[in-house]
Order: structure tokens, then C-alpha cells, then sequence
């Protein structure tokens, strides 16, 4: 039961260099999700992909650029990364149908460190 | 203001305890409501689902007060492995999920 799987698990990163966080959903799920979460700020949303094909900023969006390759996959990336992008990133993911009781699951989370 | 807001804790109660939880939310239209639990260096994982009537699963109780804009979760009998942080989640018309900052449960032996 593979889920929401994110790559890599940890990374760390030095102030201006870039990387891109993957994450793939083998629910069928048609919303995908980026979030960063940070001590005492809760989660965050920086993108959200409504449906394949569509892309809309959340939250925090600045400094980071997402791409949604295909139904599955949602990636996030950092074009310059700056200590402040220091935290624990979560894709996640939802169907979101007609049915008010659609849930959101997440990926195990990525945890980046930028020095 | 937050969509979400919690009491951030910590909670401290000993093992057999009964505690509850409070979250309220902003925006009048939203549509759905959960409790999420998540452990340490892990991800966020469905509790359970609010609904308008209550709801009950085995030790835990949630509750939703539309009109107070009100969520609750009560859990007893609490047991070691509840220890955890407590997130209060709404789903808004706009197909959007606000997480609050979480309550932090520690079930003391």
C-alpha cells in the first residue's frame, strides 16, 4: 500500500543552490498538495494542483515553483534555496468528488536543511 | 485571524484519564471536518471524521457546533500510545484543508 510516497526523505542544501522535491500518488487521487510545516506555525499550504493540468498558489508560494507532471505526480521545487525554506515538507493528496467526506492523505515527509 | 485555531497544550494526563480537546474555525461555509493525529517525525494520519451529529469511535468522541463554528474530540480511558499531537482540520467550500497548529497529548504512566 505504496499511498503518497515523497523523495528524498532528507536533504541538505546550501543558501542558493536548488533541488526539487517528487512525490507520486497511486490512489487515483485527482488534488494534490504541498505543504511546509514549521514549529508552532502548523502545516502551511505553499501549492495545491486541483486536477491535472491546473496548478494555484496557497499560503507561502514564494520561492518555491511546482510542476504537475500527470494525475500521479506533483513535484515542488526550490529554484534558490534560502535558510529560511529550512523545514518539513509534506505532499499530500485527495479526491475530492462530490462527497463532502473526502479525506487527505500524506506522504512520510521531507526534511530539509538549507545552511 | 486563523481559519484554524487550537489550544496548543501541552496536555500532561495520567494513564485512564479523559481528556478533551477544543478547536473553532473562521469561515462559516465549510464543508467537512476531521481529527488528524500525528507522531513524532511522522506524517499527519486521519483519526476520524466530524460529523453534524457526533460521532463516536471506541475511546474517542468528536463533536461538531455548526452555529458556534466548534469542534471537540474527547478521548478516555487514555492510553500510553495516545500520546501524540492532535490536529483539528476543516475542508472550506473552496476545496481547500486548513490544519490547525495542533494540541500536544502526553499520557503519563
Amino acid at each position: 500500500n505504496a499511498g503518497v510516497t515523497q523523495t528524498p526523505k532528507f536533504q541538505v542544501l546550501k543558501t542558493g543552490q536548488s533541488m526539487t522535491l517528487q512525490c507520486a500518488q497511486d490512489m487515483n487521487h485527482n488534488s494534490m498538495y504541498w505543504y511546509r510545516q514549521d514549529p508552532g506555525m502548523g502545516l502551511r499550504l505553499i501549492y495545491y494542483s486541483a486536477s491535472e493540468g491546473t496548478t494555484d498558489k496557497g499560503e507561502v508560494p514564494n520561492g518555491y515553483n511546482v510542476s504537475r507532471l500527470n494525475k500521479r505526480e506533483f513535484s515542488l521545487r526550490l529554484e534558490s534555496a534560502a535558510p529560511s525554506q529550512t523545514s518539513v515538507y509534506f505532499c499530500a493528496s485527495t479526491k475530492l468528488d462530490s462527497s463532502s467526506g473526502n479525506t487527505i492523505y500524506f506522504g512520510e515527509g521531507s526534511w530539509l536543511t538549507v545552511v | 485571524r486563523k481559519e484554524v485555531e487550537q489550544d496548543p497544550g501541552p496536555f500532561n494526563v495520567p494513564e485512564g484519564a479523559t481528556v478533551a480537546f477544543n478547536c473553532t474555525y473562521s469561515n462559516s461555509a465549510s464543508q467537512s471536518f476531521f481529527w488528524y493525529r500525528q507522531d513524532c517525525r511522522k506524517e499527519p494520519k486521519l483519526l476520524m471524521s466530524v460529523y453534524s451529529s457526533g460521532n463516536e469511535d471506541g475511546r474517542f468522541t468528536a463533536q461538531l457546533n455548526r452555529a458556534s463554528q466548534y469542534i471537540s474530540l474527547l478521548i478516555r480511558d487514555s492510553k500510553l500510545s495516545d500520546s501524540a499531537t492532535y490536529l483539528c482540520v476543516v475542508r472550506t467550500t473552496g476545496n481547500q484543508f486548513y490544519f490547525g497548529t495542533g494540541t500536544s497529548l502526553t499520557v503519563i504512566p
